[in-house]
């Protein structure tokens, strides 16, 4: 398998720009995760998915994002209009349930590096 | 405030030496505790999970130990080499499903 993948990797834009990140999760996973990574806050859950539902966007910082998951192969998290504060790196993970293990192990993506000037 | 503390917030080491890396937790109730390693540039990758009824995983040269009662963890990394120069993030759950709260990591860099 690919893993997961993430598009574009590398993202420069205006403040006030649209921006959507897309993100392939591993076949099979039925749960969905975006982050995002900053230096001065670390990695943070923004919203994540199960079987294509969000289940909690309670990380999502304001109505400027937005996330959808149209099918179980594809999701994106858009930002509109876009702010150098957003500036960081977003990644994408998946998951499947790990059954008897009692939890499931979250395979991330190499990431979106966003820049907004 | 952070519920996963770790510490040092950075490390360098003399490659082939051994070290260890530490995580306090407050996150409750407790599910499972991770560690992922990030190479600069890409994505978490994970090490060991550990279950409340865990107290020790290892993954080759990665030993890391929980104790439940007192909400800690150790990472110990053995005859370290350059390739383990990396972030190394606690990651504790509340949920096994789904939320993860990271720690903000620590940064070791190994030397020749």
């Amino acid at each position: 398998d690919a893993g997961v993948i993430q598009s574009p990797r590398h993202e420069v834009t205006e403040m006030g720009q649209e921006v959507t990140l897309r993100c392939k999760p591993i076949s099979g996973h039925d749960y969905l995760f975006w982050y995002r990574q900053t230096m001065m806050r670390g990695l943070e859950l923004l919203i994540y998915f199960n079987n294509n539902v969000p289940i909690d966007d309670s990380g999502m910082p304001e109505d400027r994002f937005s996330a959808k998951m149209p099918n179980a192969s594809f999701s994106t998290l858009k930002i509109q209009p876009s702010e150098p504060r957003d500036s960081a790196v977003y990644f994408c993970a998946s998951s499947s349930w790990g059954g008897l293990a009692g939890y499931n192990e979250q395979f991330f993506g190499p990431g979106t590096r966003l820049t907004v000037l | 405030k952070n519920q996963v503390e770790q510490s040092p917030q950075s490390l360098i080491i003399l490659e082939g030496k051994n070290c260890t890396l530490q995580c306090n937790y407050t996150v409750s109730p407790f599910s499972n505790l991770r560690w992922y390693k990030q190479d600069t540039g890409r994505g978490p990758v994970s090490l060991t999970i550990m279950t409340f009824s865990e107290n020790t995983k290892s993954n080759g040269r990665y030993t890391a130990t929980l104790d439940a009662d007192t909400k800690q963890s150790s990472l110990h990394i053995t005859a370290s080499q350059l390739s383990d120069s990396a972030s190394y993030i606690c990651v504790v759950s509340a949920d096994s499903r789904g939320k993860l709260q990271f720690g903000a990591g620590t940064q070791v860099v190994v030397t020749p």
